[in-house]
């Protein structure tokens, strides 16, 4: 199996300020990482992915940094929104298997 | 058609009742999965359904049964369930097993009295 974990089960940031969500995995043969978003009453909605040969991507508003070397994930959201409050999940898989979700942090933007 | 339907949205059932769950795509999608999840936890597998043929149970209890009929439909039976078993139901789809972003229903939420 896998163990994800996340260093902060919540996070609150100022309207327009930059977020940062991290995530830490255990698996080194891991090579595909995913960040999804979750709102209450929906189901997690993809917002990023990044597989182990890269160690950034780049996408609207959000980044993904990748450290392999100690196995660390995480997002970044520029200009954070109201709309961004939700739950964050990672999501880590190796190849040919299924992912395996982190704990979560829970994002609030405060107005 | 990039949606993953699950129906129905919500599910009141007794103990003794059986129930099914269903989950519909028609993106094309090879692989398809529930999962369970719990008030403020992450997202559990369940079950994963390669070319339409169950390929990995997650030490799920037998009073949960997931069935694929074809590419597009994937159904989870339910009978005998516990209250404990309340949870979101979520099916998700990917375009094969594994290496690719999986496309989520918005969940069946389960109660179980």
């Amino acid at each position: 199996g896998e163990s994800v974990g996340l260093h902060l089960p919540t996070l609150s940031v100022q309207e327009g300020d930059n977020s940062i969500i991290n995530c830490a995995y255990s698996n080194s043969a891991s090579d595909y990482f995913i960040w999804y978003k979750q709102e209450s009453g929906k189901g997690p909605q993809f917002i990023i992915d990044i597989r182990s040969n890269m160690d950034k991507r780049q996408g609207q508003r959000v980044t993904v940094l990748l450290n392999k070397t100690v196995k660390h994930l995480s997002l970044q959201i520029a200009a954070t929104q109201p709309g961004d409050s939700a739950v964050y999940f990672c999501a880590v898989s190796s190849t040919g298997n299924q992912f395996y979700f982190g704990t979560g942090t829970s994002l609030t933007v405060i107005p | 058609d990039t949606e993953v339907t699950q129906t129905p949205k919500h599910l009141v059932m007794g103990m003794t009742n059986k129930k099914s769950l269903k989950c519909e795509q028609h993106m094309g999608h090879r692989a398809m999965y529930w999962y369970k999840q719990k008030a403020k936890k992450p997202p559990e597998l369940m079950f994963v359904y390669s070319y339409e043929k169950l390929s990995i149970n997650e030490s799920v209890p037998s009073r949960f049964s997931p069935e694929c009929p074809n590419s597009s439909l994937l159904n989870l039976h339910l009978h005998a369930l516990q209250p404990e078993d309340s949870a979101l139901y979520l099916c998700a789809s990917s375009q094969q097993r594994g290496a690719y972003g999986y496309t989520f229903g918005s969940g069946t939420r389960l109660t179980v009295v």
